[in-house]
């Protein structure tokens, strides 16, 4: 079984469209984060969200929120897409964000045309 | 301002050579420093999380110490082999924010 999961892996979409990407973590984890990698393979967080707290990366355009149906999931949702959010995106989840490592999906490639 | 700093940003060794490489955080307020490692094509994977001045972890051939009170950890991979070859990062975690910041990674190829 796949810890986390991210679907899809590719995502081709238009420029100005709403997209969403999923992810589900069965680990039991508490806290799960959005990653954008960019071109030069850095990983900057985008958010931090638990069943207590939403912490917003401040520099992240609110075109991009995440949604959190139930503490398995952490989904994000991207509105206008711009030619500038192509990129690979990486889910993770950890028990502890600070003590314990975090467990990453496989990456969405997102490519906006 | 990228405050964990990460070199050499790249490295290139021969097989069975011994290596090493550096991260570097602030001292003040620290709680945590995690390393991952990164094959291409892949998602991070976690080797070492840290937490005490002098920790020292081991994971057969890979290693790793850390100096809190001058916001540094060491990274050692002893006789090197080419599927240790990824991307290497650092996150450090602070008292003042939940959430680990990442390096720009090292990245290792080791030639057959």
């Amino acid at each position: 079984d796949t810890a986390v999961s991210q679907t899809p892996k590719y995502l081709v979409t238009q420029m100005g469209n709403d997209k969403s990407i999923k992810c589900e973590q069965n680990l039991g984890h508490d806290t799960m984060y959005w990653y954008k990698q960019d071109s030069k393979k850095f990983l900057k967080i985008m958010f931090s969200y638990n069943n207590k707290e939403l912490i917003i990366n401040e520099t992240v355009p609110n075109r991009f929120s995440p949604k959190s149906p139930d503490k398995a999931h952490l989904n994000l949702h991207i509105n206008s897409l711009e030619l500038g959010d192509s990129a690979v995106y990486f889910c993770a989840s950890s028990q502890d964000e600070r003590l314990e490592a975090a467990f990453f999906g496989q990456g969405t490639r997102l490519t906006v045309v | 301002i990228l405050n964990v700093e990460q070199s050499p940003q790249s490295l290139h060794v021969q097989e069975g050579d011994s290596t090493n490489f550096t991260c570097s955080f602030p001292s003040s307020n620290f709680y945590a420093l995690h390393w991952y490692r990164w094959e291409t094509a892949k998602s991070p994977e976690a080797l070492f999380v840290m937490t005490l001045n002098g920790d020292e972890k081991k994971k057969g051939r890979i290693s790793a110490t850390l100096n809190t009170k001058e916001g540094y950890s060491y990274l050692y991979i002893k006789g090197s082999q080419p599927e240790d070859s990824a991307t290497y990062l650092c996150a450090h975690a602070s008292g003042g924010s939940y959430i680990p910041t990442f390096g720009r990674g090292t990245s290792l190829i080791v030639h057959p």
